[in-house]
């Protein structure tokens, strides 16, 4: 059974400064990984989709990557600004026999101090 | 935004009354997902369907049933609501064309579900 996980659960960091969110899923036979924004009381916003054939995807100050063969993904984020501040959710589409739709990670709850 | 609308918005019923929400989509794409939100668990799949009447269960779909007769609506089913269905339910679409999950997911913007 694919597994998410979200490291680390909370992050708070001043206004300015770069930063990555870490993304690990247990099954590698994947075929694609994609990371949402929510925001308090709101749906989710997709942000990046990388396919399982490529390594990076980029959009504006985000840029994630995918390690398909470790099972890992980081969304970087340049530049942070207090706008930022949301859930960030991580979710895998596996391609296993199993039911389809996305596995979620617990998400990592980014604060961007002023 | 994707043209997705769920309802209702919120919903608090009592335990063992029957509850449908309903999924609306104007983008015209073949997948559509239920999904149910909690803390400590995150978003879990609760059912989907890849076309008119094909639908297929996900990982939480004990004591949740879903329909599907047009391609723009789904509608989500609680038999008898129980207070452990107490959640928020996300619907969400995909254009994906073959049976997995291969393209992007845009979410509605959810229903707040209480059951006392």
């Amino acid at each position: 059974k694919q597994e998410v996980t979200q490291i680390p659960a909370a992050l708070s960091v001043p206004e300015g400064e770069n930063l990555v969110l870490n993304c690990s899923f247990t099954d590698s036979a994947i075929y694609n990984l994609q990371w949402f924004r929510q925001d308090p009381g709101k749906g989710l916003t997709s942000l990046l989709l990388i396919q399982s054939s490529q390594r990076e995807q980029t959009s504006g100050r985000l840029n994630a990557s995918l390690d398909k063969s470790s099972g890992r993904s980081t969304l970087y984020i340049a530049a942070s600004q207090p706008g930022d501040s949301a859930t960030y959710l991580c979710a895998v589409s596996s391609t296993g026999g199993g039911a389809d739709g996305l596995t979620f990670g617990k998400g990592t709850h980014l604060i961007i101090q002023p | 935004d994707a043209g997705i609308t769920q309802s209702p918005r919120h919903k608090v019923t009592e335990t063992g009354t029957p509850v449908t929400l309903r999924c609306h989509q104007t983008e015209n794409h073949r997948y559509m997902y239920w999904y149910r939100q909690d803390p400590g668990h995150g978003l879990r799949l609760i059912h989907y369907s890849y076309g008119v009447k094909d639908t297929d269960k996900g990982e939480v779909s004990d004591g949740y049933s879903v329909s599907r007769s047009k391609t723009e609506d789904f509608l989500l089913t609680l038999e008898s609501a129980t207070s452990s269905q107490t959640s928020v339910y996300f619907c969400a679409i995909s254009e994906s064309m073959t049976r997995k999950s291969t393209d992007t997911q845009y979410f509605g913007p959810g229903t707040r579900l209480t059951v006392l």
